[in-house]
């Protein structure tokens, strides 16, 4: 079946330390998001890809980052330098035609713990 | 930036119940769409507007883009315990890139058997 894979599904990771984040579609979407969710909040939009080998900052890019070296991999790296990484992330695809129309296929989401 | 006003934040209804949510913002957008994100899941699209005045139905769940196109609201019908999860609306403007996409906070549905 068609669809978005994050893993790993819970990561643990002490402070300083830096984490990937992994995301695979098979859709055959060109665009792909990283967002970030905290209790309470909306969803916040870290990076995104239209297209292979290239990507932009979202509203939260600072102490994150990404690559897209192939159409079908997205994976987000948290850096030492995020301030406060502990966090739902979900990726996210959409069809290049509908990349303005908000319709977005969600993966199933990576909740990281930083101790 | 542009902001997106989600309300309520909560709701403890009884199955069977309806239950009606909405979402408003001091700017105009060109597409409303509904999410619906179960615990632990990513969200799922539910209702995806796209003409303001523009009324539309999935099963028991019906929303509405504003005439103004600054806000939108999501009814749920005849609440049954499986749509308990969190709501979100989101607003997109068109010609811009997808960073234009804004997410409400969303509404927690508990739903009472």
């Amino acid at each position: 079946d068609g669809g978005i894979t994050q893993s790993p599904k819970y990561l643990f990771r002490k402070e300083g330390q830096n984490v990937t984040l992994s995301c695979e579609q098979n859709l055959n979407h060109d665009a792909m998001y990283w967002y970030r969710q905290d209790p309470g909040q909306g969803l916040r939009l870290i990076y995104y890809s239209q297209i292979v080998n290239d990507f932009q900052k979202g509203d939260i890019a600072e102490g994150y980052s990404v690559s897209r070296e192939k159409k079908e991999s997205f994976p987000l790296t948290v850096t030492s330098a995020q301030k406060n990484p502990t966090a739902f992330y979900l990726c996210a695809s959409s069809i290049r035609a509908r990349a303005n129309t908000g319709e977005l296929f969600f993966g199933e989401g990576s909740r990281l713990t930083v101790l | 930036g542009q902001q997106l006003n989600q309300s309520p934040q909560s709701m403890f209804i009884q199955e069977g119940e309806d239950v009606s949510m909405n979402c408003t913002s001091s700017s105009i957008f060109n597409t409303w769409l509904w999410y619906k994100q179960d615990p632990g899941e990513g969200p799922v699209l539910l209702i995806a507007l796209y003409k303001a005045g523009e009324l539309t139905s999935n099963g028991r769940l019906t929303a509405q883009f504003g005439i103004t196109r600054k806000d939108s609201f999501l009814n749920i019908s005849a609440s049954i315990p499986s749509d308990v999860g969190i709501y979100f609306c989101a607003g997109q403007n068109y010609g811009g890139s997808q960073g234009n996409l804004i997410f409400g906070k969303g509404t927690k549905l508990s739903v009472k058997p």
